[in-house]
């Protein structure tokens, strides 16, 4: 079986700020990792994918995350904070072999973003 | 194009009905999926269509719960005899294939059961 543990469940930064949200993962199998972004009241939006091509993931709004297979990490990082990035992010894996298709997430980071 | 819709955004129901929850997925999309989002539990897998045919079922939390799929098409969950346990954010998603392909959500149906 698969799980997540996202460590932070709140991160408050200052506009233009570096952000780092950290997500560690467990699974038998190499995985696909994820990060999702949910802004207040609207759906899951993804933000990046990991699928084993290559360990630095560049993903929309300038974030990206590195796979470290050894740390069995996935941190979501981004060089200057704005306050639009202001939401709850998920961390997110999927199964291995025949049922990659069910994503086992993790318990969201909320992420603010002080002017 | 169009990206997942979801209806009713909100629903509000009293303790013991009958509620009915819509998804339509993105056009040409084969597999749609069901999640719930509550406090306690976070966010669910609770089932998954490949075109009309649902083999994995195991997210269901209990047999009041059902969904179908026509056409490959439009989805519908529906909660029996619903009880305030119920309560959260019934979230679908879409991909074009099944097996480890991105999956696209809507934006959710909040369902509060009184």
């Amino acid at each position: 079986a698969q799980s997540v543990t996202q460590l932070d469940s709140h991160v408050s930064v200052s506009e233009g700020t570096p952000v780092l949200l950290r997500c560690n993962y467990s699974s038998s199998y190499s995985p696909s990792l994820f990060w999702y972004v949910q802004h207040p009241n609207k759906g899951l939006q993804l933000l990046l994918k990991y699928t084993s091509a290559a360990t630095l993931v560049k993903g929309i709004n300038g974030f990206e995350a590195e796979f470290k297979k050894s740390e069995t990490s996935f941190h979501l990082t981004k060089p200057s904070a704005h306050m639009s990035d202001a939401a709850e992010y998920f961390c997110v894996v999927s199964a291995s072999g025949g049922s990659n298709y069910k994503l086992t997430f993790g318990k969201g980071t909320l992420l603010t973003v002080n002017p | 194009g169009a990206g997942v819709s979801q209806s009713p955004s909100n629903k509000v129901t009293e303790k013991g009905k009958d509620v009915e929850l819509r998804c339509d997925p993105i056009s040409g999309h084969t597999a749609l999926y069901w999640y719930r989002q509550s406090l306690g539990q976070g966010l669910e897998f609770l089932i998954y269509f490949q075109g009309n045919s649902a083999p994995d079922k195991s997210g269901l939390p209990s047999d009041r719960f059902s969904a179908e799929r026509t056409g490959g098409s439009v989805s519908t969950l529906t909660i029996q005899r619903t009880q305030q346990e119920d309560s959260a954010v019934y979230l679908c998603a879409s991909s074009y294939y099944l097996q480890g392909d991105t999956q696209y959500f809507g934006p959710g149906t909040r369902l509060t059961v009184l």
